[in-house]
């Protein structure tokens, strides 16, 4: 079974720039995440997707973060203009149907560097 | 005061020793308790997952839960090379706004050397 994928790895930008990632669930998976790692911390959940419909966006930065997912597959995460503390890892997760318990199964994360 | 804390570390072990890692949680809403192993520029992995209080036993991995101290941990026997890695707790609601959110802890950077 093929894992999340997540494209690109690492991505340099300036501060004011803007920027895209995208993330292929696993097949099946209803349910899509996309986390913000920051060094030296855990993954803080930003934006979670139930098919294409948003079930939890609350700690998404919507002023500057957006992020859609057509058709219930792949989702975009995009940041415009990009600040210097958006520094940080960008994963995205999925799980079967987002049930209480469910297991989360991660991407391998795009690395962020705003200069 | 965030709702799960861990300590960062780094801890260091020699190959073979006992480690222990901890997390405390305040938030009596997580009743799924999991431990991800991530490795240097790797996405987290899925170690072990319990629900309830006590032992869990995978292998050289042991994942214990205390829900009436809200603290849980992780034991490696053996340790090796290999298991050189951030470990990071996270914990899941069973209502509320924590229901079906992985909140995480910091996470803690483990080296085991030869």
């Amino acid at each position: 079974e093929a894992g999340v994928a997540q494209s690109p790895r690492y991505k340099i930008i300036e501060k004011r720039q803007s920027v895209a990632f995208w993330c292929n669930p696993i097949s099946g998976h209803a349910t899509l995440y996309w986390y913000q790692q920051i060094l030296g911390q855990g993954p803080k959940l930003l934006i979670q997707f139930q098919n294409n419909g948003v079930v939890d966006d609350s700690q998404l930065p919507k002023d500057r973060f957006s992020a859609e997912r057509l058709k219930g597959v792949d989702s975009t995460l995009k940041i415009q203009p990009a600040k210097l503390e958006d520094s940080a890892v960008y994963l995205c997760a999925s799980s079967f149907q987002g049930a209480g318990g469910e297991t989360q199964y991660f991407g391998p994360g795009t690395r962020l560097l705003v200069l | 005061q965030k709702e799960v804390e861990q300590d960062p570390g780094p801890l260091s072990v020699p190959e073979g020793a006992i480690v222990s890692l901890n997390c405390t949680y305040s938030n009596s809403a997580f009743q799924y308790f999991m431990w991800y192993r991530q490795y240097s520029r790797k996405g987290p992995e899925l170690l072990m997952y319990t629900y309830s209080s006590g032992n869990k036993e995978d292998g050289r991995f042991t994942a214990q839960v205390d829900k009436s101290s809200k603290y849980i941990s992780l034991f490696i026997r053996d340790s090796q090379p290999s298991d050189s890695a951030t470990y990071l707790c996270a914990m899941i609601g069973a209502g509320g706004t924590s229901y079906g959110k992985l909140t995480f802890g910091q996470g803690t950077i483990l080296t085991v050397h030869p």
